[in-house]
């Protein structure tokens, strides 16, 4: 079974750009995360998702973050402008059941973004 | 939100048993004991979950204390491929149902 597939898998751009990240989760998941990781901050949940609908988005930095899911098969995650301080790896999991039930997330193998 | 408590290192041999321990002292009696890894440059990966009874999977065991205040995780023979960040979360009920709180993990090193 094809697992969550993030792209790209490396993003270098220079401050100012906009950036773009994009997964497909697991066929049939309801759920969608988007996490982000740095050495200060460890993983953090940024937003998710239930049948394609925001949920919380409490854990979005600010406002030069969105996230949009227009499909079950398609979650992007956009940064304009973006900053030095957003370099991180970007995760994307997806899982078919909230957690309440004991289900685990699958997640992509990330986006290192680098931001000069 | 119930938080979780684990050796910041641990080292093993090769196919020697490594006991990862994790303690939860404010687990809700709804409160899942999930258990995920992060192998260098990859993203987290499920391992094992339980809610009160031991549990046993492909991967690893599980071995949940009867008053659920702590939990161990075994891996029976280490590889060089178990090497990796091993997080210890608890979900659902009593703690936030959809979010994982990622620690620090416990940072296991394996040697040949």
């Amino acid at each position: 079974d094809a697992g969550v597939i993030q792209s790209p898998r490396h993003e270098v751009t220079e401050m100012g750009q906009e950036v773009t990240l994009r997964c497909k989760p697991i066929s049939g998941h309801d759920y969608l995360f988007w996490y982000r990781q740095t050495m200060m901050r460890g993983l953090e949940l940024l937003i998710y998702f239930n049948n394609n609908v925001p949920i919380d988005d409490s854990g979005m930095p600010e406002d030069r973050f969105s996230a949009k899911m227009p499909n079950a098969s398609f979650s992007t995650l956009k940064i304009q402008p973006s900053e030095p301080r957003d370099s991180a790896v970007y995760f994307c999991a997806s899982s078919p059941w909230d957690l309440r039930t004991g289900q685990p997330q699958h997640f992509g193998d990330g986006t290192r973004l680098s931001i000069l | 939100d119930a938080k979780t408590t684990q050796p910041n290192s641990m080292e093993s041999n090769e196919e020697e048993p490594v006991h990862l321990p994790c303690n939860h002292s404010t687990i809700s009696g709804t409160d899942y004991i999930h258990w995920y890894r992060q192998l260098p440059s990859q993203g987290p990966e499920y391992v094992i979950h339980g809610l009160t009874s031991n549990v046993n999977n492909r991967m690893a065991s599980l071995a949940i204390a009867e008053d659920r205040k702590s939990s161990t995780l075994i891996l029976h023979r280490a590889t060089l491929r178990d090497a990796a960040v091993y997080y210890c979360i608890l979900t659902g009920g009593g703690s936030n149902d959809y979010k994982l709180s990622f620690g620090a993990g416990t940072t296991v090193t394996v040697r040949a």
